[in-house]
């Protein structure tokens, strides 16, 4: 059974950084790329950023460019979200997502976890 | 880019039928088959109820179809039930980035 674990969210001022993991486990996690997509409060999903499955290549929105890095942790089934100088335009809950290996969707998502950019 | 469009907010009875639409363009969802629903209650994680236009996964009921016409793909619900009631996202995951969103509808079961 696949399961994906967010952590690390939490209260943080503007300009500061915060790093958020996730947890995974139910699958070979070194053979599927993983997203990191989030919702604002009141507003609608927003992908944020994607790593390959061998760590080779990264995108990220264009809101998020310059200022968050993806990485993962293979020996830990761990993908991680390094967010610096937030904004309170990156309050959200945040989403850990496990695409599929050959279709372009997502299968399983994590509960989220929730971050408050706020002074 | 901008996200796909989509109606705020869809409505209708047990037992009846819903399309849930998301508009893009001739570049997106025009051309590219790889638009995928997923269906959020608040509080929990998203679940995918289609993928690639018309695909079911597994576990999904088939009450859930999906189609697409031009440049406008679509989630039909038929035979709704109270469960149903939630959030729907459309998405696209086209050959470059980012993966788009559309704003989301909020289905009501009367």
């Amino acid at each position: 059974q696949v399961h994906l674990v967010e952590s690390g969210g939490g209260v943080v001022q503007p300009g500061k950084s915060l790093r958020l993991s996730c947890t995974a486990s139910g699958f070979t996690f070194s053979n599927y790329g993983m997203h990191w997509v989030r919702q604002a409060p009141g507003k609608g999903l927003e992908w944020v950023a994607v790593i390959s499955y061998d760590g080779n290549y990264k995108y990220f929105a264009a809101s998020v460019q310059g200022r968050f890095t993806i990485s993962r942790d293979q020996s830990k089934n761990t993908v991680y979200l390094e967010m610096n100088s937030l904004r309170t335009d990156d309050t959200a809950f945040y989403y850990c997502v496990k695409q599929t290996a050959t279709n372009r969707f997502f299968d399983y998502w994590g509960q989220g976890t929730l971050v408050t950019v706020s002074s | 880019q901008s996200a796909l469009t989509q109606p705020r907010s869809v409505s209708g009875s047990p037992g009846q039928s819903v399309t849930i639409s998301c508009t893009g363009t001739s570049s997106d969802v025009g051309t590219y088959d790889y638009v995928s629903w997923y269906q959020h209650h608040p509080g929990k994680a998203p679940k995918v109820m289609i993928y690639e236009i018309n695909q079911r996964p597994s576990g999904v009921p088939d009450r859930f179809s999906g189609s697409k016409s031009g440049n406008t793909a679509s989630l039909t619900i038929s035979g709704l039930q109270a469960e149903d009631e939630a959030d729907y996202y459309c998405c696209l995951y086209a050959d470059t980035f980012p993966v788009r969103f559309g704003g989301g509808t909020k289905l009501t079961v009367l």
